[in-house]
């Protein structure tokens, strides 16, 4: 069964240290998705990808976070420089299109904790 | 804007309990619900949906959830757990004008005692 994956699983930097996170979609799904869930509380939409464009990414902090997607298959997430309140598990997924019922596939995450 | 509400945070439960979780939604116009859980270790994972039609939706592993459009919930049951249904279940929110976009509810940490 295709799967999201993501790398690495774990992440343990020190504050204003660089970090960078990555994530291959299920193939042929365009669509991509960076969630940030902060432990306790549910998953908050960062940016959303069709192809290698941007769709959304009203809540992305831009001075520090940035993602990219720059040939429309996997995406790189990057936090420069890494705050204590960054730590959380960042979550990304696919779904084959943007259109509202298209089911979103996640993948296991990657747990950041930034000390 | 769209938003989630989940009432309850931490639920424990003897095996064979019945369960009910609570999500309200705020969205001023037609909706995708949906209910995830995160089984321990694991990955975030759809239980069921609603997209239209019979509001009383039943999904994987014995879960059902019961859209009441007039009161902007689509609550989640279960008539009897079990130890293995320990996760933290998430309602979430797609609506139609939204994209493709899930707002998420803060999750219910429910754990069944043997």
């Amino acid at each position: 069964e295709a799967e999201v994956a993501q790398s690495p699983r774990y992440k343990i930097t020190e504050k204003s240290q660089a970090v960078a996170f990555w994530c291959d979609p299920i193939s042929g799904h365009a669509t991509l998705y960076w969630y940030r869930q902060i432990l306790g509380q549910g998953p908050e939409l960062l940016v959303q990808f069709q192809d290698e464009s941007v769709v959304d990414d009203s809540q992305l902090p831009k001075d520090r976070f940035s993602a990219e997607r720059l040939k429309g298959v996997d995406s790189t997430l990057k936090i420069q420089p890494a705050e204590l309140g960054d730590s959380a598990m960042y979550l990304c997924a696919s779904s084959s299109g943007l259109a509202w019922d298209n089911e979103q596939f996640f993948g296991p995450g990657t747990r950041l904790t930034v000390l | 804007a769209q938003s989630v509400s989940q009432h309850n945070h931490h639920v424990i439960l003897s095996e064979a309990a019945s369960l009910e979780l609570g999500c309200n939604y705020s969205y001023g116009g037609t909706v995708n619900l949906f209910w995830y859980v995160q089984y321990p270790g694991q990955h975030l994972q759809l239980l069921l949906k609603y997209f239209s039609g019979d509001p009383l939706v039943k999904g994987i592993k014995g879960f059902e959830a019961e859209f009441i459009k007039s009161k902007f919930s689509f609550n989640l049951r279960k008539p009897s757990v079990q130890w293995s249904d320990t996760a933290e279940y998430f309602c979430a929110v797609n609506g139609k004008n939204a994209g493709n976009m899930l707002t998420f509810g803060g999750g219910t940490r429910l754990m069944v005692k043997p």
